[in-house]
């Protein structure tokens, strides 16, 4: 599975768009961009994930670039809630991978009042 | 609906000592997996399952951890003469197949004094 580069930390205002970018150079064809985030003291939660199609979902927006090689996942209205630890991971699903998750530090967005 | 459940929520126990911890995934889901997180450590895969058997044990740190699961349902993960370095937090996700979203229960953190 394809490694990503997450920056460490972000903060946002309350209210406004939280942008947070992640870079998947070495993505391959075949290869997943999943979003899961971590509210401290808790399980991860899934977000979103996509293949090369923009995604929407009541949680999120994902933003996939037309090269694959990084794409950047939205909260449009961030709230205090949305403070959480951000991961971005790349995996293939199918029948030939177990679907384990490779997690990286991900990025810690702080939402601010 | 019920979500994945983990008990105990906390564990302490001295060092030598052996622990169980069990995984109650979301019912028909036949993927189950145990990932770590140690502090100051992301997370880390433990195993997966695919029903009862256990394809891919690579991320287990030791011999003295194995798990099982039974029935397809109910998962359990064993640390045999547990160590200061397993102090962490030890979470289970179950999928309704081996790709896709995982669903993560709550965890129990783990104290070996």
């Amino acid at each position: 599975d394809a490694k990503t580069t997450q920056p460490t930390s972000m903060d946002c205002a309350e209210g406004r768009a939280a942008n947070l970018p992640c870079n998947h150079s070495t993505i391959s064809g075949n290869e997943y961009v999943y979003w899961y985030r971590q509210i401290h003291s808790q399980g991860p939660q899934y977000i979103i994930h996509g293949l090369k199609n923009n995604e929407t979902n009541e949680m999120a927006s994902l933003i996939i670039t037309e090269d694959r090689k990084s794409s950047t996942l939205i909260l449009p209205h961030a709230t205090l809630r949305d403070t959480a630890v951000y991961y971005c991971i790349v995996r293939v699903d199918g029948s030939s991978n177990t679907g384990k998750l490779i997690f990286g530090q991900g990025t810690t967005l702080q939402v601010k009042p | 609906g019920a979500g994945v459940s983990q008990s105990p929520s906390n564990k302490v126990t001295e060092k030598g000592k052996d622990v169980e911890l069990r995984c109650d995934p979301i019912s028909g889901h036949t993927a189950l997996y145990w990932y770590r997180q140690s502090l100051g450590q992301g997370l880390e895969f433990l195993i997966y399952f695919q029903g009862n058997s256990a394809p891919d044990k690579s991320g287990l740190p030791s011999d003295r951890f194995s798990a099982e699961r039974t029935g397809g349902s109910v998962s359990t993960l064993t640390i045999q003469r547990t160590q200061q370095e397993d102090s962490a937090v030890y979470l289970c996700a179950s999928s309704p197949r081996r790709s896709g979203r995982e669903y993560f229960g709550p965890g129990t953190r783990l104290t070996v004094t």
